[in-house]
């Protein structure tokens, strides 16, 4: 069982809706980021997070310590978020991101 | 402020060759870290500098190796390359060593091994 797991592993929406993305992770963590990763390859850093939420635009990244869960979640979605979304966690244990295996989103008109 | 820069960005190999990747943090970063993103296995941590020093390295084979430069610029090698070496390989930079701290990725260098 792989330390970090995202559901769901591809996602399809149309224009508007409003869109979740889960992680879990089964170790104890210090701080998990959110990346988003578009086809040209590159990895934008979207949130990372230790407690609690934060929000930036459209963009709303929420963490449960205790249950080891965390949520993505883009409102009003657009075609330009089409990517891949990447959970990683920092374990605090050794300075190196273990990685879900992503979800892809793709937005439709 | 310029971003983190990789060169270069697609490169291709034959078997037995070695091969040296660039990363170029951004300005006033100390920490790089390297990863290697195939369809198979994902993004995987291959190793992590701080002022020059390795501090931490992932599960890979001796032909992989790195180094950072006092300017923090860094550098990974591969030799002996495999067709299994054929990747996305991305380096992040941050002020102190990545963890409780926001990383900044390069657009990464596709390697293609044939």
């Amino acid at each position: 069982k792989n330390e970090v797991e995202q559901s769901p592993q591809n996602l399809t929406a149309q224009e508007g809706e409003f869109i979740t993305i889960n992680c879990s992770y089964s170790v104890g963590i210090s701080a998990l980021h959110w990346l988003q990763q578009h086809p040209g390859g590159g990895i934008v850093s979207l949130f990372m997070l230790s407690s609690g939420k934060k929000k930036h635009g459209r963009l709303i990244a929420t963490i449960n310590i205790q249950e080891k869960h965390s949520s993505l979640h883009i409102t009003a979605s657009h075609p330009r978020d089409s990517a891949v979304y990447i959970c990683a966690v920092h374990t605090g244990t050794a300075s190196k991101l273990t990685f879900g295996t992503g979800t892809r989103l793709q937005v439709t008109l | 402020k310029a971003g983190v820069t990789q060169t270069p960005r697609y490169l291709i190999k034959t078997r037995g060759q070695q091969v040296t990747l660039s990363c170029s943090p951004i300005s006033g970063h100390r920490s790089v870290s390297w990863y290697q993103q195939t369809p198979g296995q994902g993004l995987q941590f291959l190793f992590e500098y701080f002022s020059e020093t390795q501090r931490n390295k992932g599960n890979f084979p001796g032909r992989f190796s790195g180094r950072q430069f006092s300017n923090s610029r860094s550098e990974m090698n591969v030799s002996t390359l495999e067709l299994g070496d054929s990747a996305l390989y991305l380096c992040a930079s941050s002020l102190i060593p990545m963890g409780n701290t926001e990383a900044f990725f390069g657009q990464g260098t596709r390697l293609t091994v044939v």
